[in-house]
């Protein structure tokens, strides 16, 4: 139990371009759901936490206007990255809660902008 | 505000020797803890976590990992390694709400 996937895995886009990023729990509903920003050989930083049905909750110096983030549904939660740049680049990762302070991590989707 | 501090960005050991990884953490309020192991391009799997009771806490894989307050330390452990445990480790700290904060992690790897 408590899956998460993620998709693409792997996205290649070219600057200027948007790209979406989905996150969905397979097995349980998740009313909180939490997208992380990995750099090479770096630790996962908070990027945004998302509750279902009202507007995510954005970490200090994440801009909310580039990382959109939507949680439509208690197994979906989607970001997409508007106007990517290369420095955009990154390996992002998702988590959704099931019981407090439990986080169950997707398997991550790496962008590369070009 | 939490913190983690993970001490060797780097543990080299040699296959069925102990593994050690360190972590010490800050929380203001009794912490939950939690170590993570990540392989290659892929996310995070939860290897064990700590949130009240007993304080030695066993994992998945043979880890294990025990909650000493007193040095504010949530150390892991593995009596004998394996090739297969060669990978990232994150040390985790949460105050009871949602919000994780990892430590910067320890790239482990075994010597044949």
């Amino acid at each position: 139990g408590a899956v998460v996937s993620q998709h693409p895995s792997r996205v290649i886009c070219k600057s200027g371009t948007s790209v979406k990023i989905e996150c969905r729990s397979l097995d349980f509903q998740a009313t909180t759901m939490f997208w992380y920003r990995q750099f090479p050989k770096q630790s996962l930083m908070l990027m945004a936490t998302s509750n279902e049905g009202s507007k995510a909750t954005y970490e200090q110096g994440v801009e909310k206007d580039k990382f959109l983030i939507n949680h439509a549904s208690l197994t979906l939660s989607t970001l997409t990255v508007t106007s990517a740049h290369p420095e955009d680049s990154s390996f992002y990762i998702c988590s959704a809660r099931e019981i407090p302070a439990e986080q169950y991590f997707g398997p991550g989707t790496r962008l590369t902008v070009t | 505000a939490q913190s983690v501090t993970q001490l060797g960005s780097h543990v080299s050991v040699s296959e069925g020797a102990l593994v050690l990884l360190r972590c010490n953490y800050s929380s203001s309020v009794p912490p939950y803890l939690f170590w993570y192991v990540q392989y290659p391009n892929q996310g995070l799997q939860l290897l064990l976590k700590y949130t009240t009771g007993a304080t030695l806490v066993k994992g998945i894989n043979g880890f294990e990992a025990e909650f000493k307050k007193s040095e504010t330390s949530f150390h892991l452990t593995k009596p004998s390694a394996h090739m297969s445990d060669a990978a990232e480790y994150f040390c985790a700290v949460s105050e009871g709400d949602d919000k994780i904060i990892f430590g910067k992690g320890t790239r482990l790897h075994i010597l044949p």
